[in-house]
């Protein structure tokens, strides 16, 4: 367990709809990164949130939005749900905002798009 | 761009070692390594930083060659719970303010047999 907590841990809706992550990082943990895993693009950088404040970003689609809140947690949302955004979605928290820190990784969440 | 790794699957009988290569056109700065089990979170194993260092856990080890940015990763005397996919993550050495963010290679499975 690494401490990083996801919910829901499934998810399965239609195409069009409209979804909301979430994810507690670690206590202490300043850092949260949001991650897409598929089968076909494999483990994919989404966007990164530093106490509150976005950081980087990867790959991520204008439909798709984040945000951390005060109190650290962060929410991911994907709008107008496509076939193609079936995948895996991880979360992972680090203490800070810096090079070679470890990213610890919370169970994921499994989004089903029919 | 995603760092490659090679091989892309290997199949071993307890005992047995393995080597898994992880190799990127860009400057690194690090090198992160973990395991997947399927359908559940990476574990973290170890990250790596430039200065060509290696590092060891239990009988699993890895070193970093800056000057070919390549990492590898040594598996010795595998055991059946090595088995799943191992990633490499890089984080790239130029400047900037990205600071954490990770781009993955395509993974290399693992399998151990008894």
């Amino acid at each position: 367990d690494s401490g990083v907590t996801q919910t829901p841990k499934h998810l399965i809706t239609a195409t069009g709809q409209r979804v909301t992550l979430r994810c507690s990082p670690r206590s202490g943990d300043l850092s949260v990164y949001w991650y897409q895993q598929s089968l076909d693009q494999g483990l994919q950088f989404l966007i990164q949130y530093y106490n509150g404040e976005e950081r980087a970003k990867g790959n991520i689609l204008e439909r798709f939005s984040a945000q951390q809140f005060p109190d650290l947690h962060s929410e991911l949302n994907l709008s107008s749900l496509e076939l193609g955004d079936s995948a895996l979605y991880f979360c992972a928290s680090s203490v800070g905002l810096a090079r070679a820190v470890t990213q610890y990784f919370g169970p994921g969440t499994r989004l089903t798009v029919l | 761009q995603q760092p490659v790794q090679s091989p892309q699957a290997v199949i071993l009988r307890e005992g047995e070692d393995a080597v898994i290569n992880c190799s990127s056109s860009k400057a690194l700065y690090s090198v992160h390594w973990y395991r997947q089990k399927h359908g559940e979170a990476p574990i973290f194993l170890m990250i790596l930083l430039k200065g060509g260092e290696q590092k060891g856990h239990d009988k699993i080890s890895a070193s970093f060659n800056e000057k070919k940015q390549q990492s590898s990763l040594y598996l010795t005397a595998s055991q059946l719970s090595y088995s799943g996919t191992y990633f490499c993550g890089t984080e790239k050495g130029a400047g900037g303010t990205s600071y954490g963010k990770l781009t993955f290679g395509q993974g290399t499975i693992l399998t151990v047999h008894p």
